[in-house]
């Protein structure tokens, strides 16, 4: 199974900071990668897919990038309707695996 | 629109079984790989299970081979999660999933409690 480490698993920022996550595959997996955002008693939005293309409808500042086994995801400018939990997922392989989260709260 | 809608879920006795249901709409349901992915109050995202477009494949994690059975109707535009011998690790809000491909869409959840 394709076990994947997902750091910070929590952080404190302030708006207007430049945040980066990052999610390591145990073995690769090529760009078979999503990044996920979901805040509390909501459902879970995909923001990126495909490691790096940008779901239609999500803010310029998200980014991904990476190939392989080291994958990251940034936002380039936070803002206040940011704060929410961050899990990235690889679906190179069955079973499908999440990484930890990320929990970004208010510095 | 794209849709998902999950029903089925509610309050089970360990050992117990349940359905959960996921009606898909605004998308071509058959030609999609679609997912289970649970989590428990608190805690991260689980994948659990998915199924081909066609059904002839499926897969399961580990937490609930031989337990948990899925399938789909692609001529009712539904996907299935049947539940068997529940217990208590299993109590968490259920998703239906396309977490494969564009669109990326998930159902709003249904929750499952396994407790006597």
């Amino acid at each position: 199974d394709i076990q994947m480490t997902q750091s910070p698993s929590a952080m404190s920022a302030s708006v207007g900071d430049r945040v980066t996550i990052t999610c390591r595959a145990s073995q690769g997996i090529s760009n078979y990668l999503a990044w996920f955002q979901q805040k509390p008693g909501k459902v879970p939005k995909r923001l990126i897919y495909a490691a790096s293309t940008l779901q239609s409808g999500v803010p310029s500042r998200f980014s991904g990038s990476g190939s392989g086994t080291e994958f990251t995801l940034t936002i380039s400018s936070l803002q206040p309707e940011d704060f929410a939990t961050y899990y990235c997922l690889q679906h190179d392989n069955y079973p499908l695996t999440f990484g930890g989260g990320t929990k970004v709260e208010i510095k | 629109e794209v849709q998902l809608v999950e029903s089925g879920g509610g309050l089970v006795q360990p050992g117990g079984s349940l359905r959960l249901s996921c009606a898909a709409s605004g998308f071509t349901f058959s030609n999609c790989a679609m997912s289970w992915v649970r989590q428990a109050a608190g805690k991260g995202l689980e994948w659990v299970s998915s199924i081909s477009g066609s059904g002839s494949s499926t897969y399961y994690a580990d937490s609930v081979k031989g337990r948990f059975t899925v399938s789909r109707d692609n001529s009712k535009n539904t996907l299935y999660l049947q539940m068997s011998s529940l217990r208590a690790e299993d109590t968490a809000v259920y998703f239906c999933a396309k977490v494969i491909g564009d669109p990326g869409v998930w159902g709003q959840g249904t929750l499952v409690t396994v407790s006597s």
